[in-house]
């Protein structure tokens, strides 16, 4: 399996304008978790699914912030308007079950440069 | 609410030292524990688990984690530690009442002089 997948692997842009990340999870896992990294307040969950389904948004950081799942492989993080304070390593993750004894899987990482 | 705290925010050792690395957690409930590793430009990958059990776990590359419920503790160890060993490493709690919601810690960046 090639693990999980995102995309693009950097993204440098301006402020005000949108971005989209990309994420593919591993196939057969049920669960998708997007996280951000930063220097100041480390690795942070901001939303997960189970079956395509939001499960809890509550680290989205805001309404800029939206995530969706449209299927079982594919789920984008989008930023609108992107500012500064956004950039960051974004990453997504998958488990099987995603239950307390299940282990999730880390994708590569998207940086992100607002400027 | 859950938090975890990594005291040791950048470890400097020789090769062969000794490695520990706290680890501390704050819930009154049933937890399970985790230490993931993030080698340079790399994702994070999971170094070892607990969720039950003896609570000396055995992870890959020789590295060790002892839970000790009394102290909301989850040390991370190597006896010898490696060049190759360079690298972040974040410990991580799992309230089994919030499935799936993984808390983690703000890391440790660890850096072995050859």
């Amino acid at each position: 399996d090639a693990g999980v997948i995102q995309s693009p692997r950097h993204e440098v842009t301006e402020m005000g304008q949108e971005v989209t990340l990309r994420c593919k999870p591993i196939s057969g896992h049920d669960y998708l978790f997007w996280y951000r990294q930063t220097m100041m307040r480390g690795l942070e969950l901001l939303i997960y699914f189970n079956n395509n389904v939001p499960i809890d948004d509550s680290g989205m950081p805001e309404d800029r912030f939206s995530a969706k799942m449209p299927n079982a492989s594919f789920s984008t993080l989008k930023i609108q308007p992107s500012e500064p304070r956004d950039s960051a390593v974004y990453f997504c993750a998958s488990s099987r079950r995603g239950g307390t004894s299940d282990t999730q899987y880390f994708g590569p990482g998207t940086r992100l440069t607002v400027l | 609410a859950q938090s975890v705290s990594q005291h040791n925010h950048h470890v400097i050792l020789s090769e062969a030292a000794s490695l520990e690395l706290g680890c501390n957690y704050s819930y009154g409930g049933t937890v399970n524990l985790f230490w993931y590793v993030q080698y340079p430009g790399q994702h994070l990958q999971l170094l070892l688990k607990y969720f039950s059990g003896d609570p000396l776990v055995k992870g890959i590359k020789g590295f060790e984690a002892e839970f000790i419920k009394s102290k909301f503790s989850f040390n991370l160890r190597k006896p010898s530690v490696q060049w190759s060993d360079t690298a972040e490493y974040f410990c991580a709690v799992n309230a089994q009442s919030s499935a799936s919601k993984i808390i983690f810690g703000s890391g440790t960046r660890l850096s072995i002089r050859p």
